[in-house]
């Protein structure tokens, strides 16, 4: 079964750093683009990040750059979301998401179930 | 920046109704659109990729169609388990996928 399945959300102060995971099973992980989602309370969604297969190139939404990092280890299958600098704004559930088949183009046919993230003093 | 608009952003409508979203980017994506479904307190999911292919498991009802700067999203008779909110999302460019606010889908 392919799965996706973040981890680390938690209460934060404003300034603070989380670390979130992303662990994948069911599929070719080290094959695809991998990429974070994030939705605050009540908002509509909003890409964050994504990282090539080989983690050789990674993209930002502009309001995280130079505050987060994205990253991969294929050998375990999981993906990462280094957040420093966290603001307010930041809360939100994360998702991580990809095209899991190779053959949507990119499309996002699996997302995990999303780990909260809470910024708050 | 691509900048992705939806509309209406809410919808109310019957069982049964033909229902139409429309989606514009700021700049011509060619025909890289998906369409998503959330439910509340649910991850999203994919309806339709390439603006126009259905998504694995989705129900034929669902359709779209566009290229370029609009598209649609056609639900051609609207089912309980459509009530959700309906989100595009173009990825014209690995350094940028965009998304739409979202439209809501409740009953009339």
């Amino acid at each position: 079964e392919v799965q996706l399945v973040e981890s680390g959300g938690g209460l934060v102060q404003p300034g603070g750093s989380l670390r979130l995971s992303c662990a994948a099973s069911g599929f070719m992980f080290s094959k695809y683009w991998m990429s974070w989602v994030r939705q605050a309370p009540g908002k509509g969604l909003e890409w964050v990040a994504n990282i090539k297969e080989d983690g050789s190139d990674k993209y930002y939404v502009d309001s995280v750059k130079g505050r987060f990092t994205i990253s991969r280890d294929n050998a375990k299958n999981s993906l990462y979301l280094q957040m420093n600098s966290l603001r307010a704004e930041d809360a939100a559930v994360y998702y991580c998401a990809s095209d899991t088949t190779g053959k949507l183009n990119n499309a996002f046919d699996m997302w995990g179930q999303g780990t909260m993230v809470t910024v708050s003093s | 920046d691509i900048q992705m608009t939806q509309s209406p952003s809410t919808l109310s409508a019957s069982i049964g109704d033909r229902v139409t979203i429309t989606c514009r980017a700021s700049q011509n994506i060619n025909s890289w659109l998906a369409w998503y479904q959330q439910k509340p307190g649910k991850a999203p999911s994919l309806l339709i990729y390439k603006a126009s292919n259905l998504g694995r498991g989705v129900p034929l009802r669902f359709s779209g169609s566009g290229s370029g700067t609009e598209f649609t999203l056609t639900i051609s008779s609207l089912q309980c388990d459509d009530f959700a909110t309906y989100y595009c999302q173009q990825y014209n460019s690995y350094s940028l996928f965009t998304f739409g606010p979202g439209t809501r889908v409740d009953i009339k």
